[in-house]
């Protein structure tokens, strides 16, 4: 199984509906991240946790709300659609502090909204 | 919070040939990291050079860091066609802060 698992790995929804993307991991990190990628962009830090009680925004959070159910896991919602949100999102988790290993990402959620 | 700037923000060798890609910016960091991504997948962490540290490898990897000049270069030697990816910095400023990805270099090694 992979260290950081991430659900779906396809998606396409329709303007104005609400839409969960979930991530878990294995790895024992304390803090995990969302971002989300687009060309030309890089990627871009939507919220971040840096325990299961601590929920801060990124520089894009508008739009998005998060929740950390458990250490493992950190799920990332989006309220109501819009195609501007279309991208490929990625959860990614860390070492309090950052160890050698960096951060572990997940294979990425390809977000469509239509 | 500062993003590295990574360049070129292209490049493409031929295999066997070594690859250089640098990145810079601006204000202090704890640590640098470099991760690589092949098309459409999840970053993958490739190695962690820390504010106090000049050089590092790990296997046809070698970074640097030059903290005076706030910038670090990627070498990848004998480059394979396995080596096509986008390439990331990312700067890590410590404590509680938040990492920062720059852009990216494309690298196409040509079999």
């Amino acid at each position: 199984d992979a260290d950081v698992t991430q659900t779906p790995r396809n998606r396409i929804t329709k303007t104005g509906k609400r839409i969960m993307l979930e991530c878990s991991q294995t790895k024992g990190h304390d803090r995990m991240y969302w971002y989300r990628q687009d060309p030309g962009l890089g990627l871009r830090l939507i919220y971040y946790s840096f325990d299961v009680k601590d929920i801060n925004k990124g520089e894009i959070s508008d739009g998005y709300s998060v929740s950390r159910q458990a250490q493992a896991k950190f799920s990332l919602s989006l309220e109501s659609a819009i195609p501007n949100q279309t991208a490929l999102y990625f959860c990614a988790t860390s070492d309090k502090p950052t160890g050698a290993g960096g951060y572990t990402f997940g294979s990425g959620t390809r977000l469509t909204v239509v | 919070s500062q993003q590295g700037e990574e360049d070129p923000q292209a490049l493409s060798i031929q295999e066997g040939e070594n690859a250089t890609m640098n990145c810079s910016y601006k204000t202090s960091i704890n640590n640098l990291q470099w991760y690589r991504q092949n098309s459409g997948r999840g970053l993958v962490h490739l190695i962690l050079i820390r504010s106090n540290e000049r050089e590092k490898h790990s296997g046809r990897l070698r970074v640097t860091l030059d903290t005076s000049k706030k910038s670090s270069s990627l070498l990848i030697t004998a480059s394979r066609a396995a080596d096509t990816a986008s390439y990331f910095c990312a700067l890590d400023p410590g404590g509680y802060q938040k990492v920062t990805f720059g852009i990216g270099t494309k690298l196409q090694v040509i079999p």
